[in-house]
């Protein structure tokens, strides 16, 4: 079973258009972190989240955090084809990642 | 550049073959992860080291797979007698600290096997 489960697991939009991916867990975390892939490259940094609750803006991209600290959000604003990549949430000291969302932004 | 390196960027090599991997963390980050990836899944936890002290190995990792650092800077990943299975891209992290939330994983651009 995985820790984490995140979806959509792929997700194919229109430049401009709005999107939220979502990671999920019946696991309650102490922070919960947020990269993204691009194609032959290692994951990148986005945004860590700590409380519970916690909205963070990073440009066009909105993280959040669940009440309960087992779950989190990211809600992308007006798509561009540059944010295409594979989004990962990630917990824990040992780093352990979820499923990942692929997400094609179409121009 | 002072990043994650590691070498090679790519290998094929035949089932049954042995195969090592290197990695080089950034100077001053005392822990190292290793990570298996398959094309649009997540990265998938092998093992992570504090320094030297391998502190943490994955249930999933057979004992086929070894890894090391032995003076805490580069490691070593080696699999031994490989498998169609083990095609994938292997990625190494390394960080500055404990405390996950003060210190992200910087990620090489890992190392793709191809097992034929």
């Amino acid at each position: 079973t995985q820790l984490l489960e995140q979806s959509p697991q792929f997700l194919s939009i229109q430049e401009g258009e709005n999107l939220t991916v979502y990671c999920n867990s019946s696991s309650v975390f102490s922070s919960l972190q947020w990269y993204r892939q691009e194609p032959g490259e290692g994951p990148v940094l986005l945004v860590t989240v700590v409380t519970g609750g916690e909205v963070k803006k990073l440009k066009r991209l909105t993280f959040q955090f669940g009440d309960a600290r087992k779950d989190s959000s990211l809600h992308i604003t007006a798509a561009q084809p540059g944010d295409t990549g594979l989004y990962l949430c990630a917990v824990g000291n040992q780093f352990y990642f979820g499923t990942g969302t692929s997400l094609t932004v179409i121009p | 550049d002072t990043g994650v390196s590691q070498d090679p960027r790519h290998k094929i090599t035949k089932r049954g073959q042995n195969v090592t991997f290197r990695c080089d963390p950034i100077s001053e980050h005392n822990r190292l992860y290793w990570y298996r990836q398959t094309l649009g899944q997540g990265p998938e936890f092998l093992t992570y080291f504090q320094n030297e002290a391998q502190l943490e190995k994955s249930r999933l990792l057979s004992d086929r797979f070894s890894a090391e650092r032995p003076k805490g800077s580069f490691s070593t990943l080696e699999i031994q007698r490989t498998e169609q299975g083990d095609s994938a891209m292997y990625l190494c992290a390394s960080s500055l600290g404990v405390d996950s939330y003060n210190s992200p994983l910087h990620f090489g651009n890992g190392t793709r096997l191809t097992v034929t």
